[in-house]
C-alpha cells in the first residue's frame, strides 16, 4: 500500500533556531496532508494541515511546504523553544479513504 | 467537553485472555477510529467507523473486533490476547473522513505476557 515516510528519525537543535522537519510520499493522489504533534505519555495533537491545491500555509509559528513535483511535505518551526520538544508525524489522505501516517521524527531542542 | 477519553489507561495481560478497550468522544463526530503505535513504526489503523452501526478494517485488524453500538463509544475487542499485540492504542474521532483533523485521545498502553 502506500505510506507516507519521513527522512531523519531525530532531530537536535538549539532553542531559538528554526527547524524544519521533512517528510516524503508516494501517493500522488493523496488531497489532503497533516503534520501532528506528540508529546511524551500523550496522544497526537494536531498543528497545521494543508490541501493539495495549495503550496503553503502558515500557522502560528509554523509553515508547511507541500512540493507535489517531488511529492514532499515540510514542517518548518520558527524559533525553537523546549516545549516544542515531541515526536513530529506527516499524515496523508485520499478523498473517501483514511489517514496514513509516516513514522515520525523526535525533535530534541536544548537551551 | 472532555473530547476523546479512554479507558484503561493501563492494562497487563496473559495470553490468550481477552479484553474491550473503551473509547467515547463528546464532540458529535460520526467517524472513529482505533490505531496502534509501536516504537519506530508510528501510527497504524487498526479499524475505524463512518457512523453508528458500521465498521471497517484497516490497515491491521487482524486479532482485533469493533463495535459501534452507540455514536458517541467505539470498543476495541482482543479475544485472545498474544504478546505482538502489546503496543499503545489510540483512539481517534473526527467530523469527516477526509479534509478533517482527527482528535486522539490519550491512549492505552497495553502489555501481554
Amino acid at each position: 500500500g502506500e505510506s507516507v515516510g519521513l527522512h531523519l528519525p531525530t532531530l537536535s537543535v538549539q532553542e531559538g533556531d528554526n527547524s524544519i522537519i521533512n517528510c516524503a510520499y508516494s501517493n500522488s493522489a493523496s488531497d489532503y496532508f497533516i503534520w501532528y504533534k506528540q508529546e511524551s505519555g500523550k496522544g497526537p495533537q494536531f498543528i497545521i494541515d494543508i490541501r493539495s491545491n495549495m503550496d503553503k500555509r502558515q500557522g502560528q509559528r509554523v509553515t508547511v511546504l507541500l512540493n507535489k513535483t517531488v511529492k514532499h511535505l515540510s514542517l518548518q518551526i520558527a524559533a525553537t523553544q523546549p516545549g516544542d520538544s515531541a515526536v513530529y508525524f506527516c499524515a496523508e489522505n485520499q478523498a473517501g479513504t483514511a489517514l496514513i501516517f509516516g513514522k515520525g521524527t523526535t525533535l530534541s531542542v536544548s537551551s | 467537553n472532555a473530547g476523546v477519553t479512554q479507558t484503561p489507561k493501563f492494562r497487563v495481560l496473559k495470553t490468550g485472555q481477552s479484553m474491550t478497550l473503551l473509547c467515547a468522544q463528546d464532540m458529535n463526530h460520526e467517524y472513529m477510529y482505533w490505531y496502534r503505535q509501536d516504537p519506530g513504526m508510528g501510527l497504524r489503523l487498526i479499524h475505524y467507523s463512518v457512523g453508528e452501526g458500521t465498521t471497517a478494517k484497516g490497515e491491521v485488524p487482524d486479532g482485533y473486533n469493533v463495535s459501534r453500538l452507540k455514536k458517541q463509544n467505539f470498543l476495541l475487542g482482543l479475544e485472545s490476547a498474544a504478546p505482538s499485540q502489546t503496543s499503545v492504542y489510540f483512539c481517534a474521532s473526527s467530523y469527516s473522513l477526509a479534509d478533517y483533523e482527527q482528535y486522539f485521545g490519550p491512549g492505552t498502553r497495553l502489555t501481554v505476557t
